[in-house]
């Protein structure tokens, strides 16, 4: 069984709608939550990030975190074609640090015109 | 302001041998993690480095190692090349110490071709 786990897709999204990917990790002792974006034959780049329960937003993006449930997700809005891209869900072992990041396989996101 | 630096950024190896990559880290980052990125089980984390010491360690066999200098550049070395160990190596740096949080920024990778 994979640490963290997420849909690999493809997700389809029309531009302007909102799109919901998620995430559930296995490490009960996992402490911060990362959500990277990857475009292809590029390297990620942070999006979110979220140490504790409940939503965070950051313009477009909104971060939800259950800890309960070992589950994290991220919300796009008024998603753009630009939004197209892979999205890596990761987490940490370490509170409020980024080292040891256990990352998902992760969600490739098509936003259509 | 000068991203993470890898080199080289292709390299074909015959199996047997062995390889060593390069990172840069941006100015004023000292902390540098390695993971290996791979179609099948995506992005996997090898080792850190902070002020020249291994911080933490992933679950790779002993035939991958790393090493920081005094200036933060990080190399990484893999022994005895599998065909499995085809993949893109990724640096990431980090600015703030344990504890803080911070942003990894990650370099644009170094992709070995084991033949």
């Amino acid at each position: 069984q994979k640490e963290v786990e997420q849909n690999s897709g493809p997700l389809s999204v029309p531009e302007g709608a909102i799109a919901s990917l998620n995430c559930t990790y296995s490490d009960r002792g996992s402490q911060s939550f990362f959500w990277y974006r990857q475009y292809s034959g590029k390297s990620p780049e942070l999006i979110m990030f979220i140490y504790s329960n409940g939503d965070k937003e950051d313009g477009r993006f909104t971060a939800q975190l259950n800890k309960a449930s070992q589950y994290v997700s991220l919300l796009i809005r008024d998603s753009q074609p630009s939004d197209s891209a892979t999205y890596l869900c990761a987490v940490s072992p370490i509170n409020f640090g980024n080292e040891k990041l256990t990352f998902g396989t992760g969600t490739r996101l098509t936003i259509i015109p | 302001k000068a991203g993470v630096t890898q080199t080289p950024r292709y390299l074909i190896k015959t199996r047997g041998q062995q390889v060593t990559l390069s990172c840069s880290p941006i100015s004023g980052h000292r902390s540098v993690s390695w993971y290996q990125q791979t179609p099948g089980q995506g992005l996997q984390f090898l080792f850190e480095y902070f002020s020249e010491t291994q911080r933490n360690k992933g679950n790779f066999p002993g035939r991958f190692s790393g090493r920081q200098f005094s200036n933060s550049r990080s190399e990484m070395n893999v022994s005895t090349l599998e065909l499995g160990d085809s993949a893109l190596y990724l640096c990431a740096s980090s600015f703030l110490s344990r504890g803080t949080g911070g942003e990894l920024f990650f370099g644009e990778g170094s992709r070995l071709t084991v033949l």
